[in-house]
């Protein structure tokens, strides 16, 4: 599975959009993206994913560029509780969720 | 998303004994469960992967015979750390994946375990 790039860390004012970048140049075809994130001395919890198109749901957008060699997570309105490391994880169907060191993201009020 | 149990979520034990930590897909058959271990300031590490019915999988430099997974039923895993010490404290969290979602995987809260 494709390795993936993100920033240590990251800061955000609360009611802002996060963007959260993440840098996986290496993916193949068949290689979706998936996000997840983990609040301090939990389990993470899955946001969202995609193969190509850009993607929308309850919680965050995820747009993926044209080549899939990088994509974005947005929270579009960022708040204390979304406080947490932010894992991009590319992985083919039926693939081992690896996690790499994340993004951690600070909200800041 | 579906709900994953573990239980307990925190143990304190002295070394050299047994620790059993079980992980239940409470709204889900889960026909795939995962280890994962998380020591403090790092990411989490998969330790092995299990099928319903049959002998898990362990990643390189998990010792298969001092961490025993079983997966039994569709809704129930368990994970066994014998003989254990205190470098074995960590933070295990298992997870499920259920038949048809080939990717979504759903995680339990934790398990804390410190090893005297």
């Amino acid at each position: 599975d494709a390795k993936t790039t993100q920033p240590p860390s990251m800061d955000c004012a609360e009611g802002r959009a996060a963007n959260l970048p993440c840098n996986h140049s290496t993916i193949s075809g068949n290689e979706y993206v998936y996000w997840y994130r983990q609040i301090h001395s939990q389990g993470p919890q899955y946001i969202i994913h995609g193969l190509k198109n850009n993607e929308t749901n309850e919680m965050a957008s995820l747009i993926i560029t044209e080549d899939r060699k990088s994509s974005t997570l947005i929270l579009p309105h960022a708040t204390l509780r979304d406080t947490a490391v932010y894992y991009c994880i590319v992985l083919r169907q039926g693939g081992k969720l690896i996690f790499g060191q994340g993004t951690e993201l600070s909200v800041k009020p | 998303g579906a709900v994953v149990s573990q239980h307990p979520s925190r143990v304190i034990c002295k070394s050299g004994t047994s620790v059993k930590i079980e992980c239940r897909s409470l709204d889900f058959q889960a026909t795939t469960m995962f280890w994962y271990r998380q020591f403090p300031k790092q990411s989490l590490m998969l330790m092995a992967t299990s099928n319903e019915g049959s002998k898990a999988t362990y990643e390189q430099g998990v010792e298969k015979d001092k961490f025993l997974i079983n997966h039994a039923s569709l809704t129930l895993s368990t994970l066994t750390v014998t003989s254990a010490h205190p470098e074995d404290s960590s933070f295990y969290i298992c997870s499920g994946r259920g038949r048809g979602n080939y990717n979504e995987q759903f995680f339990g809260p934790g398990t804390r375990l410190t090893v005297l």
